[in-house]
């Protein structure tokens, strides 16, 4: 059973960069899946960030593309998140997940909540 | 952008009384590509059903999703204590992928 688990800080100043790593355990990143960022303000929705693939390739929403960069390190098996110029509106708990082709969102992180403030 | 649509907002409903929610599209879900998950307040949501009636794994018989094109529907039929959460639909047959608005289901 894969698992996930979020790491990075939990306050960013406005700005600044937001950096999450996310490990996984349980199995190996370099599968035929491929791995994920999905973020939900306090009391909000949720929001898909981007996508990665072991072998670095990228998919990254339209409304984030200019502030995201998403990169894999195969040798520690984890993967990470860099959200660049961010405002009070990035507030929110960050979730990692594993996509498995035709079936979508099967495991996620905890998530770790990053809080936009000076 | 696929736009989905979940209605009702909130549910209000008893024990042992059926659910059923709708999702919505702005236009026809490639390949039916549409999941359902689960939140309960504080964690992370959990796969229900994924290519719009596939249950995922370990997830009760009571759960069952149908539709398709533009227009989805999760369906409990009978309610436990441990089902009153919020639920969202997702397609992820187009990018970017998109989650519905959600709606929330309340011991009535």
């Amino acid at each position: 059973q894969v698992q996930l688990q979020e790491s990075g800080p939990g306050l960013v100043k406005p700005s600044g960069t937001l950096s999450l790593t996310c490990a996984v355990s349980g199995g190996s990143i370099s599968t035929t899946n491929w791995w994920s960022w999905v973020r939900q303000a306090p009391g909000k929705g949720l929001e898909w960030i981007g996508n990665i693939y072991h072998s670095g390739t990228t998919n990254y929403n339209p409304s984030l593309k200019s502030r995201v960069t998403l990169s894999v390190e195969k040798s520690k098996n984890q993967f990470s998140l860099k959200l660049s110029s961010v405002t009070a509106a990035d507030t929110a708990v960050y979730y990692c997940a594993r996509i498995v082709p035709e079936i979508s969102f099967d495991s996620w992180g905890q998530g770790s909540l990053v809080t936009v403030s000076s | 952008e696929i736009v989905l649509t979940q209605s009702p907002g909130t549910l209000s409903l008893s024990l042992g009384e059926r659910a059923t929610l709708s999702c919505r599209a702005s236009q026809s879900v490639s390949s039916n590509y549409l999941a359902w998950y689960q939140q309960k307040p504080g964690q992370a949501p959990r796969l229900l059903i994924y290519i719009a009636s596939s249950r995922a794994t370990g997830i009760p018989d009571r759960f069952s999703g149908s539709g398709s094109g533009t227009d989805f529907t999760l369906t409990i039929s009978r309610l436990e204590p441990e089902d009153f959460a919020v639920y969202f639909c997702q397609q992820y047959g187009s990018s970017p992928l998109t989650f519905g608005g959600g709606t929330k289901v309340e011991i009535k």
